[in-house]
């Protein structure tokens, strides 16, 4: 049974360019989950989303990132005009049901803006 | 809000020893679940055990088992006969069991580990 699949493990961007993670989640499981991790700094949660659904993104920044998880695909976590403190890992993290389920984690993306 | 403090920043161990990590965490529930994650230089994060609020019982895994003391609000770590695969980032995690919070894991800033031979 494969892990939680991330893509791309390693993403450069200019400064006001778009950044595109994308996140599979582990078979079976519809919650997914994006925390990003700043250099030195423990993961701090971003966004909850299942099939079709925005269940909580209070850790969101208001502006530039969004994220979806659509009926088909994988999740998309995107950051638009992207700049330098953007830089950081992202992980996501799915589980079978509600947050109470283990969190399964993917390896990361690390995103580094030039 | 919900906090989970780990006070030691890098830690020592030689290799066949035990060492135990801290972590301690405030909230005012009685329903959560706090987990143990691992980040080796791989930057891959694995769970490496999990507590139920609920049980009395601390959660053993192989090596690894908790002393978990919820009047005290202190969950630690304890890694018997460390091995080299052991060196790694650990992180103390808490999850609340009520309603829309349960969807958020809460970490610590993380204890770095280091098994010398």
């Amino acid at each position: 049974n494969a892990g939680v699949m991330q893509n791309p493990r390693h993403l450069v961007r200019r400064r006001g360019q778009e950044a595109r993670l994308r996140c599979s989640p582990m078979k079976g499981h519809s919650h997914v989950y994006w925390y990003r991790q700043l250099p030195e700094e423990g993961l701090k949660f971003m966004v909850y989303l299942q099939k079709e659904n925005i269940i909580d993104e209070s850790g969101m920044p208001k502006e530039r990132f969004s994220a979806e998880f659509p009926k088909e695909g994988p999740s998309i976590l995107r950051i638009q005009q992207v700049v330098r403190g953007d830089s950081a890992a992202y992980f996501c993290a799915s589980s079978p049901g509600p947050g109470r389920e283990t969190q399964y984690f993917g390896p990361g993306t690390r995103l580094l803006v030039l | 809000a919900q906090t989970v403090t780990q006070s030691q920043p890098e830690m020592s161990v030689q290799e066949a020893e035990t060492v135990t990590l801290s972590c301690t965490y405030d909230t005012s529930e009685s329903n959560y679940y706090l987990f143990w994650y691992k980040q080796p230089p791989s930057r891959q994060m694995i769970l490496v055990i999990r507590q139920e609020a609920y049980k009395q019982q601390n959660a053993t895994e192989n090596r690894f088992s908790v002393n978990f003391q919820k009047a005290a609000k202190s969950f630690s770590l304890k890694i018997s006969d460390s091995q080299l695969g052991d060196t790694a980032m650990y992180f103390c995690a808490f999850i609340s069991g009520y309603g829309g919070a349960t969807n958020k894991l809460i970490f610590g800033t993380g204890t770095l580990l280091a098994v010398q031979p």
